[in-house]
């Protein structure tokens, strides 16, 4: 059974550029949902998808913004950076219909913006 | 939003002695989780506990929930020096099972 995977692990960018941060889920889990974690801080929730589409949105700005394929990887998309965005990113897969809450989480993309 | 409140902030014990880590939330649950988080990496679950059950164990791991309190505690028997990592509550509403509101996190150090 294949873990979630993010890539890449590690990146740096600069105010006003853009990022996508990819994400594959658990073999099997067809739910997929993002966090941002700031140094010192828990995870927030940034959204869900859920067969394609976005069906759960926490308090972050339009230029967050993401995609589910049909194999149900995901991808995380940032516009216009602002350097409070540096963070640690988190993708969590889990399966829909299955009876338990339990997320399973990636390493996390760590992302820093200058 | 950070609805989980842990305590304390950070825990320092010797190796064998038992760690108590306690989460304060605010709004009804459908369930409380503790996830584990080694130096910046990815969350690992440990334990879940449904809003109508009132303790449940897993090997060295106790979870207690009182929810007219609205308090959970995280209890790990002997520990070890690689327990040593970030603890973190998470709580789901009904019906949002993938969005989990986090506490800030408590950091254990167990010496060895």
């Amino acid at each position: 059974e294949t873990g979630v995977t993010q890539s890449p692990t590690h990146l740096i960018k600069t105010r006003g550029q853009q990022v996508t941060l990819r994400c594959s889920s658990q073999s099997g889990h067809n739910t997929v949902s993002w966090y941002q974690q700031a140094l010192g801080q828990g995870p927030q929730f940034i959204f869900q998808y859920y067969r394609e589409e976005e069906n759960g949105r926490g308090n972050f700005p339009p230029r967050f913004s993401g995609l589910q394929f049909p194999n149900y990887s995901s991808e995380l998309n940032v516009n216009a950076l602002e350097l409070d965005d540096s963070a640690l990113y988190l993708c969590a897969s889990r399966f829909t219909g299955a009876n338990t809450g339990e997320l399973f989480f990636g390493e996390g993309s760590r992302l820093t913006v200058l | 939003s950070q609805q989980g409140e842990e305590d304390p902030q950070a825990l320092s014990i010797q190796e064998g002695e038992n760690a108590t880590m306690n989460c304060s939330y605010k709004t009804s649950i459908n369930n409380l989780q503790w996830y584990r988080q080694n130096s910046g990496r990815g969350l690992v679950h440990l334990i879940l506990i449904r809003s109508n059950e009132r303790e449940k164990h897993s090997g060295r791991l106790r979870v207690t929930l009182d929810t007219s309190k609205k308090s959970s505690s995280l209890l790990i028997t002997a520990s070890r020096a690689a327990d040593t990592a970030s603890y973190f509550c998470a709580t789901a509403a009904t019906g949002a099972n993938s969005k989990l509101t986090f506490g800030k996190g408590i950091t254990l150090s167990v010496r060895p």
